[in-house]
């Protein structure tokens, strides 16, 4: 089993519908993230977690929100999706003992119409 | 801005050669460079870890140079296999606690058999 599962894989919605991203993890870390991947613009982190109490904005949180239902459970929400949000998304973890590698989910393919 | 630039053009290398991608950076002073490989449709899954302070890292074939006063990272395969197809992502981070790393695009590379 991977460490970091996200779900759905694959997701068309259409425009203005909520949809909800899954994920969950067994590294038992207490960081969680969450990313966009576009073609030409790399990964850009949307939010952040420390713990099941601590909610951070990253670079591009607008039209997003999430929630940490614990420590291995991290979910991202489009509340109205536009076809600008179609894109690559990636649930990631890290320890927070200092220098820290990610471990990635397998991403959700996201696609607004 | 800070900026961190990668090779957009696919890099592609005969079969037992060495392939040395780069990694440039502006505005920027990372305390650490990181280095992910990249499949199609998966997630990003992490390689080596250099510290500012260290010239080279190595890890079986993969070898890493950091040199902070020309603002670049280069990351060596040696003996490259068909196998070492993918995209290899820099990461870089100011100080070590994840949240604030920033990903180049990336560099296709293609090991030709």
């Amino acid at each position: 089993d991977a460490d970091v599962t996200q779900t759905p894989r694959n997701r068309i919605t259409k425009t203005g519908k909520r949809i909800m991203l899954e994920c969950s993890q067994t590294k038992g870390h207490d960081r969680m993230y969450w990313y966009r991947q576009d073609p030409g613009l790399g990964l850009r982190l949307i939010y952040y977690s420390f713990d099941v109490k601590d909610i951070n904005k990253g670079e591009i949180s607008d039209g997003y929100s999430v929630s940490r239902q614990a420590q291995a459970k991290f979910s991202l929400s489009l509340e109205s999706a536009i076809p600008n949000q179609t894109a690559l998304y990636f649930c990631a973890t890290s320890d927070g003992t200092g220098v820290a590698e990610a471990f990635f989910g397998q991403g959700t393919r996201l696609t607004v119409v | 801005s800070q900026k961190i630039e990668q090779n957009s053009e696919a890099l592609n290398i005969q079969e037992g050669k060495t392939a040395t991608l780069t990694c440039n950076y502006t505005n920027y002073s990372p305390a650490y460079l990181q280095w992910y490989r990249q499949d199609p449709g998966r997630g990003p899954v992490f390689l080596l870890l250099i510290r500012e302070n260290e010239k080279e890292k190595r890890k079986e074939r993969l070898k890493v140079t950091f040199d902070t006063t020309l603002k670049q990272s280069l990351f060596h395969i040696t003996a490259s296999q068909p196998a070492d197809s993918a995209t290899y992502l820099c990461a870089l981070d100011p100080s070590g606690g994840y949240q604030k790393v920033t990903f180049g695009i990336g560099t296709k590379l293609q090991v030709i058999p």
